[in-house]
């Protein structure tokens, strides 16, 4: 089956450092990828929606020069948190679509939760 | 924009038969997934619906009417692992097919 992978799965920072985490989809190639982020007892809240070999969408209220996206290939999509502080603490999960699919189903990955000192 | 609502949290006994309702308002539809989600893990997807009616997967089965505005998700003969999230999503209609998430609902299946 479809697989997404994320690294690094936990991560741990000091304010003020920047974070890159990666996004690959393991056995297809995905033209949208999706980045979510996750606080505790809540749902998924959209982030952005990654395009690979243009700029990236950003939902509203989301500083796209905090979070840099970069779609650099079929297979790959980087999220940077830049200059982390500790209300950046979360779990982030990447999904991408697979098109070739029935519902053209979107695969998550496993996350990455991210700790900021 | 999309609101999607679910109930926050439901209690069901080992066995039984659970319904989790899902109520969306949004600006486009293009379909409605259910996902899975235990504590600290990324969501599995259970079932999608684009036209109305039931669609029935094993345990699982989902609903949609899309002129309410409604679905749910039917578990049936719970077990313990089915302990878990359980997350509404709506797909738009614009290019990207953005996927929208609602609050999720926090089952707990007890003896």
């Amino acid at each position: 089956g479809a697989v997404v992978s994320q690294h690094p799965s936990r991560v741990i920072c000091k304010s003020g450092t920047s974070v890159k985490i990666e996004c690959r989809s393991l056995d297809f190639q995905a033209t949208t990828m999706f980045w979510y982020r996750q606080f505790p007892k809540q749902s998924l809240m959209l982030m952005a929606t990654s395009n690979e070999g243009s700029k990236a969408t950003y939902e509203q209220g989301v500083e796209k020069d905090k979070f840099l996206i970069n779609h650099a290939s079929l297979t790959l999509s980087t999220l940077t948190v830049t200059s982390a502080h500790p209300e950046d603490s979360s779990f982030y999960i990447c999904s991408a679509i697979r098109r070739d699919t029935r519902y053209n189903e979107q695969f998550f990955g496993p996350g990455t939760r991210l700790t900021v000192l | 924009g999309q609101n999607i609502d679910q109930p926050t949290e439901m209690t069901a006994t080992e066995g039984a038969i659970v319904q989790i309702n899902c109520t969306y308002q949004t600006s486009g539809f293009n379909g409605l997934f259910w996902y899975q989600q235990h504590a600290g893990e990324a969501p599995t997807f259970l079932s999608y619906n684009v036209l109305d009616g039931l669609e029935e997967k094993g345990r699982f089965s989902s609903f949609l009417s899309r002129s309410k505005g409604y679905s749910y998700l039917l578990l049936k003969e719970l077990q313990m692992k089915d302990s878990a999230s359980y997350l509404c999503a709506v797909r738009g209609s614009g290019g990207y097919q953005k996927v929208t998430f609602g609050t999720g609902t926090k089952l707990q299946v007890i003896p």
